[in-house]
């Protein structure tokens, strides 16, 4: 079964500290993984995309990797700004060859920061 | 710019009433999407759009419906609404197929926060 497994949850951490969130999944075949930032009441906001062939993407302070053979995603964010407190997003897509790709959502890690 | 812009941002509905969602972007992008995203879980997929005139189902398509008459415009129409329905709700475009591609960024709007009653 295709799914996508974030964690942790929560997170609290105080303001200039790093962190890291991590993303697990399931779907295969893969076609690509992104990041997504979503600020409470506001819709999800893309961070990071990156192929199966690609282990590593910055933006910023926001840089996720990618271990296609385990399957696993972190995103790391350094030196946390309060702004910084969100709900982060593991989408994954199912790549099903010429059919529209299917994107899996994980359930998100909410992160607060406080200062 | 303006993007993917959904309305109403918020609307109580009773049980048994009908409403449509608007969306429309500026980005001249064949692919739009609605998701639905229930508390503490991921969005899941509506109805999609490929281009004018083309739709189909997604993940959880019952007791919605959804039209492409132009580019810019996907409203989401519901049907009867029940309170399983209550979720928060989003459009999304791209530029390409869904998912697809390295630079195929997803836009996602603001969200329409719908409770039934």
């Amino acid at each position: 079964k295709n799914q996508v497994e974030q964690s942790p949850q929560s997170l609290i951490i105080l303001e200039g500290k790093n962190c890291t969130l991590q993303c697990n999944y399931t779907v295969s075949p893969f076609s690509n993984l992104r990041w997504y930032k979503q600020d409470t009441g506001r819709g999800p906001v893309s961070l990071t995309i990156m192929t199966f062939s690609e282990n590593t993407k910055s933006n910023g302070r926001y840089t996720a990797t990618l271990d296609a053979d385990t399957k696993q995603s972190s995103l790391h964010i350094t030196a946390s700004q309060l702004s910084d407190s969100a709900s982060y997003i593991c989408v994954v897509t199912f790549d099903r060859g010429s059919t529209l790709g299917r994107l899996y959502f994980g359930r998100g890690t909410q992160l607060t920061v406080w200062p | 710019n303006a993007g993917v812009t959904q309305t109403p941002k918020f609307r109580i509905l009773k049980i048994g009433q009908s409403m449509t969602l608007q969306c429309t972007q500026d980005m001249n992008h064949n692919y739009m999407y609605w998701y639905r995203q229930d508390p503490g879980m991921g969005l899941k997929l509506i109805y999609y759009s490929v281009g004018a005139g083309i739709t189909d189902k997604g993940e959880v398509p019952n007791g919605y419906n959804v039209s492409r008459s132009t580019t810019e415009d996907f409203p989401l129409r519901l049907e009867l609404a029940a309170p399983s329905q209550t979720s928060v709700y989003f459009c999304a475009s791209s530029y390409t197929e869904g998912g697809r591609g390295r630079g195929n960024t997803i836009y996602f709007g603001e969200g329409s926060w719908l409770t039934v009653v």
